[in-house]
């Protein structure tokens, strides 16, 4: 099955710098690349997909890269916040029709105001 | 809408006891799923469903059992307790087919902790 690798698991930044989390997947059929946000004490939340048909995409402050030949894909967050501090997860999936996603172990985002 | 909800929040179990962990969406959402999150672990799947009277195992559903008579509600259930399981259970649901057919809605969570 499906194996996905996330890093780093915890990540310090100072507020306004940018973060970059980084994940690889095993399935090349793989098509489908969400990122959710959790929040203490809160479930995850969807904050950016991308499908394989395209190598980026952005909203606002935060964008995904998708890397389909090397099997990875990245969340770049700029002018990091302190309500940006949380755990980031990315997972993978076969797409529509595929019920189960693949989740990485996450990432700790520390912003430091 | 309240979206998805969890009952409840917190739960402290003996080791053989059993319980079962409520989830109901308001959504009209197909697909419901149950996660289990253990600390530095990420998500895995126990279970999941496409639709009312249809379930199916994900990757961890030793130990646990679910059923789904209407399409709100997915309740999960833990017949013999187990120190394994301690964690947190978060279920979710997504709407049906096309390309929202994975977009997760989670509820917020069920602590349990068997001692």
């Amino acid at each position: 099955g499906e194996n996905v690798e996330q890093h780093p698991s915890t990540l310090s930044v100072q507020e306004g710098d940018s973060a970059v989390i980084k994940c690889t997947y095993s399935d090349s059929a793989s098509n489908y690349f969400p990122w959710y946000k959790q929040e203490l004490g809160k479930g995850p939340q969807l904050i950016i997909d991308i499908r394989s048909n395209v190598g980026e995409k952005k909203d606002q402050r935060i964008a995904v890269t998708l890397n389909k030949t090397a099997k990875h894909f990245s969340l770049h967050i700029t002018e990091t916040q302190p309500e940006d501090s949380a755990v980031y997860f990315c997972a993978a999936s076969l797409g529509a029709g595929s019920y189960q996603l693949t989740f990485g172990k996450g990432t700790k985002l520390s912003v430091i105001p | 809408n309240a979206g998805v909800t969890q009952t409840p929040k917190f739960r402290i179990l003996k080791i053989g006891q059993s319980m079962t962990l409520q989830c109901a969406q308001d959504m009209n959402h197909n697909y419901m799923y149950w996660y289990r999150q253990d600390p530095g672990m990420g998500l895995k799947l126990i279970y999941y469903s496409v639709g009312a009277g249809i379930t199916d195992k994900g990757e961890v559903p030793n130990g646990y059992n679910v059923s789904r008579s209407t399409t709100e509600d997915f309740p999960l259930r833990l017949e013999l307790a187990a120190p394994s399981q301690t964690s947190v259970y978060f279920c979710a649901s997504s709407i049906t087919g096309g390309a929202g057919a994975n977009v997760l809605t989670f509820g917020a969570g069920s602590r349990l902790t068997v001692l």
